[in-house]
């Protein structure tokens, strides 16, 4: 079964740290891309990546940096975590084809107190 | 122009009825319009999708409707079961530089009560 996996279901951080937040997937996706899921907000775009090296400021990137160095991996970075950071943050992937169609991991809800 | 408005935010409905899920965008450029399922704790999935040039698509108990002229389509849900309980979004994809982007809408939290 094909998976996009995140590597902590839940994290708890204190305000000023640097946090990562760890995604690989196994279907030898090209793009890759973080959200963050809050109520009433839906799923927010905070950055994504469509090959190795290669990353693209989303809708909300204010305050995070990403990295790709290998395919199969894309981090998230929190430089300086802060209390309005708190969320779930989930990972997908997809192929680039016009077939659309991402695959989810199971998100990380980080709290930052 | 990049919204995709969803509603309503929650709704419960008794087994065996017929909720109903609308969304509405304000972008002709959305080419491709997917609805994705999230059950607690775990990431959305892609449940069903259709194209702007189709009015409905059905695949086993979930039906989209689109109408184009009034950029809205909603997702129904025939014969609900409490395992269709979950958080239901819907989407609208668009291309950007060769690139395809989805905007998510805000979401509705569905409750099937046995």
């Amino acid at each position: 079964d094909v998976k996009v996996t995140q590597s902590s279901r839940y994290l708890v951080k204190r305000t000023g740290e640097k946090v990562f937040l760890e995604c690989v997937q196994d279907m030898d996706h090209e793009n890759m891309f973080w959200y963050r899921q809050d109520p009433g907000l839906g799923l927010r775009l905070i950055y994504f990546s469509y090959d190795v090296k290669m990353k693209e400021k989303g809708d909300i990137p204010e305050g995070y940096s990403v990295s790709r160095e290998k395919k199969e991996r894309f981090s998230l970075i929190l430089e300086s975590a802060s209390t309005n950071q708190t969320s779930m943050y989930l990972c997908a992937s997809s192929l680039p084809t016009r077939k659309i169609g991402y695959t989810f991991g199971s998100g990380t809800r980080l709290t930052v107190v | 122009q990049q919204q995709v408005k969803q509603s309503p935010q929650s709704l419960i409905v008794q087994k065996g009825g017929i909720p109903i899920i609308n969304c509405a965008y304000e972008n002709t450029a959305f080419d491709y319009f997917p609805w994705y399922q999230q059950f607690p704790g775990k990431g959305p999935a892609l449940l069903i999708a259709i194209r702007p040039d189709v009015s409905e698509k059905k695949e086993g108990r979930f039906t989209i409707s689109f109408n184009k002229s009034a950029k809205q389509f909603s997702l129904h849900i025939m014969d609900s079961q409490p395992g269709d309980s979950a958080t239901y979004f819907c989407a609208a994809r668009r291309w950007s530089g060769g690139y395809q982007k989805v905007t998510f809408g805000t979401g509705t939290k569905l409750q099937v009560i046995p």
